[in-house]
This record gives C-alpha cells, sequence and structure tokens, in this order.
C-alpha cells in the first residue's frame, strides 16, 4: 500500500518548450503533496508543497511561474516545466505523507532539456 | 541554525562488516526522523522512522537506527553489509509545529561496498 506513481520516469524536451509531470497516489488520498529537485550526487530540494484545491506554496527561490504547480485530485498533483531551459535539467521527484504518517516517494523524473 | 547533518560524504565498507551512518539534527523540539535510501537513478525508499518510543528502531533490509535526545542523533547501523546495500543514505526529519508537514533532507552519504 502507499504506492506514489511519477510520470514519465524520463523526457527529453527543446528549449523553450514545457514539460509536465504527474505524481499520482494509487491507494490513498493525498491532500498534499511535495515536490523536490536533486542535482546529480546531491541531496533533495523540497520546491513546493501542493495542496489540493489550493495554490502550491513555494520555497524561497523556487520561480512559481517557472515550476507550475497543480493539484486539482486527491490523487494527482502536476509539476510543469514552462519555457524549459538546460538549467531546469534535473531528477525531479514528489512524495505524498501516507495515513501512517510516512512518507511515500515516486520514482522520480529525469528531465533533460536540450 | 535549523538544519539536518550527515558528517560523512562517503564511506566504504567491506561486504559482512558492520556499518553505521551518522546524522544530527538542529531544532528546538525533536522533529520526526527518517532514514532514506536511493539506489542510482532511482526514487527513495524509507529505511525505517522514529516519531517516538522505543529509541532503538527496526526498518527494512536489518536496517536499525538509534535515537539519542542528548546528542540529537539518529545514527544508522547495520551489523553486516551486503554488495547489494552500496547506495545514498538519506537522513531525513519533519520539523514539528511547521505549518505544512514537508521533510527535510540531509546532504546524504554515499556507501559503496568492497567485495
Amino acid at each position: 500500500g502507499a504506492v506514489v506513481s511519477q510520470h514519465p520516469s524520463r523526457v527529453i524536451c527543446k528549449s523553450g518548450t514545457s514539460v509536465k509531470i504527474e505524481c499520482r497516489s494509487l491507494d490513498f488520498q493525498a491532500t498534499t503533496m511535495f515536490w523536490y529537485r536533486q542535482f546529480p550526487k546531491k541531496s533533495l530540494m523540497l520546491m513546493a508543497t501542493s495542496n489540493e484545491g489550493s495554490k502550491a506554496t513555494y520555497e524561497q527561490g523556487v520561480e512559481k511561474d517557472k515550476f507550475l504547480i497543480n493539484h486539482a485530485s486527491l490523487t494527482l498533483s502536476t509539476l510543469t516545466v514552462t519555457s524549459a531551459h538546460p538549467e531546469d535539467s534535473s531528477f525531479y521527484i514528489c512524495s505524498a505523507s501516507t495515513p501512517n504518517y510516512g512518507y511515500t516517494f515516486g520514482s522520480g523524473t529525469r528531465l533533460t532539456v536540450v | 541554525a535549523q538544519s539536518v547533518t550527515q558528517p560523512d560524504i562517503h564511506i566504504t565498507v567491506s561486504e559482512g562488516a558492520s556499518l553505521e551512518l551518522r546524522c544530527n539534527y538542529s531544532y528546538g523540539a525533536t522533529p520526526y526522523l527518517f532514514w532514506y535510501v536511493q539506489s542510482p537513478g532511482q526514487g527513495l525508499q524509507l529505511l525505517l522512522k522514529y516519531f517516538s518510543g522505543d529509541t532503538l528502531v527496526q526498518g527494512i533490509k536489518g536496517f536499525e537506527a538509534e535515537f539519542k535526545r542528548s546528542q540529537s542523533s539518529f545514527n544508522l547501523r547495520k551489523p553486516s553489509v551486503h554488495w547489494s546495500d552500496a547506495a545514498e543514505y538519506f537522513c531525513a526529519v519533519v520539523p514539528l509545529g511547521t505549518s505544512y508537514d514537508k521533510v527535510i533532507f540531509g546532504p546524504g552519504t554515499s556507501l559503496s561496498v568492497i567485495p
């Protein structure tokens, strides 16, 4: 139980285009989901907290207009990287808190902007 | 400043040897504590967590961790390491009293295992 599915696992896009990453809770409802970014050989940096039915809360230094987050249902949160540039290339991971108060993570999305 | 630290960036151990990965935190109140493991290019897997109660916590894959309030530490241990344990290990906390239950990660410790 408590599975978080993240899609796609890998994506390559051209500079200037937008990319959407989906994060789904498969067997539980997640009122809150979290989006992280991980640079190579680095730790996870929290980007934003996604709340179902309301605006996301972004961490300091994260551009909310570049990283659009939508949490339209209790099982789905999406992160859209708009007007992507090579410096946006990274590993993006979502997570959700589970009923037993653990935190389950998706398998991550490797974004490469060329 | 509030933080999670993992003093060892990289550790190498021989297969079959014991392992201890260190984690210290700096928060006013004891946060919730977690250890996660990440294989290359993969997501994170929860090894174990501590909220309250018994300070010695058992996890999956033969791992355990001990919470020591006096030292603000939550060190991860395994008595006998297997080659498949080679991965990145992250200590993480959920600070209490925050508006959102966000997980804050330490910098990570990379574990290499010598056959």
